[in-house]
């Protein structure tokens, strides 16, 4: 969706390096949801944010949205090879619609 | 527990043939959607349906119709395949309302080829 708005579009790390994916929207975003994709495999699901200053971490990731809810961003410490894939943010950005859109997807790749 | 069962899982069409994908969940969820996953554009929803015998359009509905005559179907169906309908297709299941739960699950995709 052009209303998500996901950077970088592809990102190289070395292993044991940070990174960070952004998703932004110039709506509220209601109902965050950050995914990852194995290249060619179905969607797992790693967090749903839904407060504004709200953050979750799973393991080595950790995900926040921004007080305004407009911004939210993965950060993932010391990467490995296992975190490789396409990460997808999504979101109900209208409120009460149940509309849920999706952002282009960053590809991230590991190299160890 | 099955979750969301999509079928077909591959297919192979010819321009202008029809068939219909079905999504099938087992957990009673109220709401459905169909994405279509293109390379680079990430997921992009064609249709969703809040509750049985409802739908509305996604960002990219034309070309599709959906049913939701039981509410554990969602039916994605293509009246004339074109080739830029090649794509993988997700369905997603959520119980109700988008902010009064979380993971939105998703089926294993269908992967359609239409020549």
């Amino acid at each position: 969706s052009q209303e998500l708005e996901q950077s970088p579009q592809s990102l190289i790390v070395q292993e044991g390096k940070n990174l960070t994916i952004n998703c932004t929207s110039s709506k509220t975003l209601y109902g965050l949801y950050w995914y990852k994709q194995k290249y060619g495999e179905g969607l797992i699901f790693l967090m749903m944010l839904q407060k504004g200053g709200e953050e979750k971490s799973h393991e080595k990731i950790t995900a926040k949205l921004d007080e305004k809810k407009q911004q939210s961003s993965l950060h993932i410490t010391a990467s490995q090879p296992s975190h490789a894939g396409i990460y997808l943010c999504g979101a109900d950005i209208l409120g009460g619609s149940e509309k849920l859109v999706f952002g282009k997807g960053t590809k991230l790749t590991v190299n160890p | 527990n099955a979750g969301v069962t999509q079928t077909p899982k591959f297919r192979v069409l010819k321009t202008g043939q029809s068939m219909t994908l079905l999504c099938a969940q087992d957990m009673n969820h109220e709401y459905m959607y169909w994405y279509r996953q293109d390379p680079g554009m990430g997921l992009r929803l064609i249709h969703y349906s809040v509750g049985e015998g409802t739908t509305a359009k996604g960002e990219v509905p034309d070309g599709y119709n959906v049913s939701r005559l039981k509410k554990q179907n969602f039916l994605l169906g293509l009246e004339s395949a074109a080739p830029s309908q090649t794509s993988v297709y997700f369905c997603a299941s959520i119980p109700r309302g988008v902010r009064a739960v979380g993971e939105l699950f998703f089926g294993e995709g269908s992967r359609l080829t239409v020549l």
